[in-house]
């Protein structure tokens, strides 16, 4: 089976953009979940969703949101972005069980 | 809330000694209890989970890890490191019921020849 993918790779964005990243989770598996890395911060969970529902949600700004399509794509989007939201955006899938599988990330940089 | 401590955020060793990257969870209840490794401009590969049953985990690589209640801890070993190990290292913790990873902070493996 294919892994979890992340379009794109990398970004450059000025502050005050926004940005919308994806991720294909792996085939059969209906759960993807966000995290955000960062030195300073480490990990953090964004959300989660799963067959089109967000579940879970971590703590960061109503700037930051996502969806989850039918064919359990997910995409997430940062709207008025600042110097802090560089980071990298890891995106993880999961079937029903409680294994998360990662993607390589997409490396954001705002200037 | 669920926390996870890594102890060290550098660990250095020397190609074929032994590897112990340490971590501790913060629960009553033991959550789901994961390694993973990442590579420079990489994302996550998992290593090894403990979910139930047998405390002793072997995963990928040589790898392995023991889940300790009493001491609140999952600690990774490798009996002999290979520069191939030298990478970052994240113990990660699932609350039960949730679909969250809560990590620790890291920690940075070095081996020298």
């Amino acid at each position: 089976k294919a892994g979890v993918t992340q379009t794109p790779r990398y970004l450059i964005k000025t502050r005050g953009q926004q940005v919308t990243l994806s991720c294909s989770p792996i085939s059969g598996h209906r759960s993807v979940s966000w995290y955000q890395q960062t030195p300073g911060q480490g990990l953090q969970f964004l959300f989660e969703y799963f067959s089109e529902t967000q579940r879970n949600k971590g703590n960061f700004p109503g700037r930051f949101s996502g969806r989850q399509f039918s064919n359990s794509r997910s995409e997430m989007n940062v709207s008025t972005l600042e110097l802090g939201d560089s980071a990298l955006y890891l995106c993880a899938s999961g079937d029903s069980g409680e294994t998360q599988y990662f993607g390589p990330g997409t490396r954001l940089l705002v200037l | 809330a669920q926390s996870v401590t890594q102890l060290g955020s550098h660990v250095s060793v020397s190609e074929g000694a032994l590897v112990l990257l340490r971590c501790n969870y913060s629960s009553s209840v033991p959550p789901y209890l994961f390694w993973y490794v990442q590579y420079p401009n990489q994302g996550l590969q998992l290593l090894l989970k403990y979910t139930t049953g047998a405390t002793l985990v072997k995963g990928i690589n040589g790898f392995e890890a023991e889940f300790k209640k009493s001491e609140t801890s999952f600690h990774l070993t490798k009996p002999s490191a290979h520069m191939s190990d030298a990478a970052e290292y994240f113990c990660a913790a699932l609350p039960t019921g949730f679909q969250k990873l809560v990590f620790g902070t890291g920690t940075r493996l070095l081996v020298s020849p």
